[in-house]
């Protein structure tokens, strides 16, 4: 059974403190791992998809990397507007997905 | 571009009521639809997943039932609903084919049952 772990599960940073959002991951034959971010009371919004270890995609301030094992996702320097909750998931069988649990992100002034 | 849809955005309804989701999605055809719920300070469960017309599978057994009477509509619905039912209802939508296809979420509902 696949498996996505996230952490932490909530994190504060000020504005311009940079840090990374972890996905830990078990799967039978990794075929991408995605991520989303989510405001409250709003659905997930698709950010990347990442599909072999070593590569790495950017958005702005943010830059999901992947490995075997896990994906992280870096913010740089971010502003109050980055704060959401921050999802990974893993696809299985028929476009299933895993997802995690999430880390809910606060960005300070 | 394709775009998708929920409604109600919210809905308060009693224990033993019935229910009726919708979601539809516009811009593409043919497309895979999922039904997921998301509990408060937990992961999203999915629930239903169609291929096609007519073609449903569900994931948990529980008080839930979906169809898809269209080729871009997905309903979900119960009976009578119980408290356990309350979350907040995701639909989204991926292109059929690859297995790897990115999954485009809706605005979601907010379900309280009372």
């Amino acid at each position: 059974e696949d498996q996505v772990t996230q952490s932490p599960e909530a994190l504060r940073l000020q504005e311009g403190e940079s840090s990374s959002l972890n996905c830990s991951y078990t799967v039978s034959g990794l075929r991408g791992l995605f991520w989303y971010r989510q405001d409250p009371g709003k659905g997930p919004e698709f950010l990347f998809t990442l599909y072999s270890a070593g590569e790495e995609k950017e958005k702005e301030r943010l830059k999901a990397t992947l490995t075997k094992k896990e994906s992280f996702l870096h913010i740089t320097a971010p502003k109050p507007e980055d704060s959401a909750t921050y999802l990974c998931a893993v696809p299985g069988t028929a476009s299933k997905l895993t997802f995690g649990t999430g880390t809910r992100l606060q960005v300070t002034l | 571009s394709q775009t998708i849809h929920q409604w109600p955005a919210t809905l308060v309804q009693p224990v033993g009521s019935p229910l009726s989701l919708e979601c539809t999605v516009e811009g593409t055809s043919n497309p895979n639809l999922y039904w997921y719920r998301q509990a408060a300070g937990r992961g999203l469960q999915l629930l239903f997943y169609s291929v096609g017309i007519g073609q449903i599978s569900s994931e948990v057994p529980q008080n839930l039932s979906a169809s898809r009477p269209q080729d871009r509509q997905f309903i979900l619905s119960s009976k009578k609903l119980l408290l356990s039912d309350s979350g907040f209802y995701l639909c989204a939508w991926s292109r059929t084919g690859s297995g790897t296809d990115t999954q485009y979420f809706g605005p979601g509902t907010r379900l309280t049952v009372l």
